[in-house]
């Protein structure tokens, strides 16, 4: 059963270039969460999808992000017109869609990197 | 707000016994959970608390007090492999279930 996969593992944008980071959940997990972590700090929330709905973005900038979850294929997180601020590593995690299902797996991260 | 406080470092001996504690204050409260995360690496779930107590999986254990907003990990036997950062989250529940980070806590194990 193949864990949280995340694509690309690092990814090196210019700034004012776009950045997409993709993320398969585990299988059976509906539920997917971005979080974002800045060097030597704690992962901050960006936002929770469901297939096809955005249920929870309030942690999202309210500008150039961007996330979606289609009825197929994997979750994007869209960064559009990339600053230096934005290089972070991006962490998706997934979980059961069942009412116990309280434990969130985590992928390896996307490192972004704007020169 | 929000905020969950945890000492920024922390370091100990092989074999030795080592606690890391972890208050936290938010706005909804479902559980606790600690994460450990090797450099460059993804943050590994390690252990859950939904109610007050101990729970002990192998050579970690973790504790909560929900009265007191408290809770703690506990890692027994240190190994080098230890050395990581660790993470406690609270579970907002509701709609989300989003855990919410604290500041990690990096334990350094030295021989």
């Amino acid at each position: 059963n193949a864990g949280v996969m995340q694509n690309p593992r690092h990814l090196v944008r210019r700034r004012g270039q776009e950045a997409r980071l993709r993320c398969s959940p585990m299988k059976g997990h509906s539920h997917v969460y971005w979080y974002r972590q800045l060097p030597e700090e704690g992962l901050k929330f960006m936002v929770y999808l469901q297939k096809e709905n955005i249920i929870d973005e309030s942690g999202m900038p309210k500008e150039r992000f961007s996330a979606e979850f289609p009825k197929e294929g994997p979750s994007i997180l869209r960064i559009q017109q990339v600053v230096r601020g934005d290089s972070a590593a991006y962490f998706c995690a997934s979980r059961l869609d069942t009412v116990s299902g309280n434990t969130i797996y985590f992928g390896e991260g996307s490192w972004l990197t704007v020169v | 707000g929000q905020s969950l406080e945890q000492p920024s470092e922390v370091t100990a001996v092989e074999g030795a016994i080592v606690q890391i504690n972890c208050t936290y204050q938010t706005s909804g409260f479902y559980g606790l959970s600690w994460y450990q995360q090797h450099d460059g690496g993804a943050p590994t779930f390690l252990s859950y608390n939904a109610l007050d107590g101990l729970e002990e999986t192998g050579r970690f254990s973790s504790f909560l007090s929900r009265s007191d907003s408290y809770g703690y990990l506990l890692l027994q036997e240190l190994q080098m492999k230890d050395s990581a950062s660790y993470f406690c989250a609270v579970r907002e529940g509701g709609a989300t279930n989003k855990l919410i980070f604290g500041t990690g806590t990096l334990l350094a194990v030295q021989p």
